[in-house]
């Protein structure tokens, strides 16, 4: 049972491009949330989703971030016109049901480390 | 505010030696304490979680303990290993939106 997949692990974009970032969940876990996570600093919230549904994107800044988790295939983090402030690890979990901030284990994968040239 | 702090920033121990990790926190109400090992450019693992009623848990050589009334968390390591340089971070649940707060870490380096 392979874990969380992300890819790419490493992206490298210029101001301005876009960044898109996959993440393909646990076999049979329905629920993804991503993360953020700076140099020194804590993960941070963006999104949870469920398939075709946004759950809770409070932690997703109003302009130029999006995320969607399609009935068939990975999530996507999309990060159009990046800047700078934008490179930073961003990892996804995924659970098997939801609410696990109460109920349960979250698995995460090994992230992908964006760099904004 | 909800916040997840934790102590020391850093610790540096030698191969074989004990440590303790510290986590407090003002997340209120709460519903669950999480340990996450997270290796350099890797993905958290998560080591123990605690519900509020919980005092304390143990995963090997790892043992969570949690005091709710102070709102205090500690990660003792027992005997540590060359593979216990990470960083441990400390995650607590807020139960009146299931999100997972999470502390900064500490940065644990065990030299032989």
């Amino acid at each position: 049972n392979a874990g969380v997949m992300q890819n790419p692990r490493h992206l490298v974009r210029r101001r301005g491009q876009e960044a898109r970032l996959r993440c393909s969940p646990m076999k049979g876990h329905s629920h993804v949330y991503w993360y953020r996570q700076l140099p020194e600093e804590g993960l941070k919230f963006m999104v949870y989703l469920q398939k075709e549904n946004i759950i809770d994107e409070s932690g997703m800044p109003k302009e130029r971030f999006s995320a969607e988790f399609p009935k068939e295939g990975p999530s996507i983090l999309r990060i159009q016109q990046v800047v700078r402030g934008d490179s930073a690890a961003y990892f996804c979990a995924s659970s098997p049901y939801g609410l696990a901030g109460r109920t349960g284990e979250l698995f995460f994968g090994e992230g992908s480390r964006l760099t904004v040239l | 505010k909800n916040q997840v702090e934790q102590s020391p920033q850093s610790l540096i121990i030698l191969e074989g030696k004990n440590c303790t990790l510290q986590c407090n926190y003002t997340v209120s109400p709460f519903s669950n304490l999480r340990w996450y090992k997270q290796d350099t450019g890797r993905g958290p693992v998560s080591l123990t979680i605690m519900t509020f009623s919980e005092n304390t848990k143990s995963n090997g050589r790892y043992t969570a303990t949690l005091d709710a009334d102070t709102k205090q968390s500690s990660l003792h390591i027992t005997a540590s290993q060359l593979s216990d340089s990470a960083s441990y971070i400390c995650v607590v649940s807020e139960s009146n939106t299931d999100k997972l707060i999470f502390g900064t870490g500490t940065r644990l380096q065990v030299f032989p």
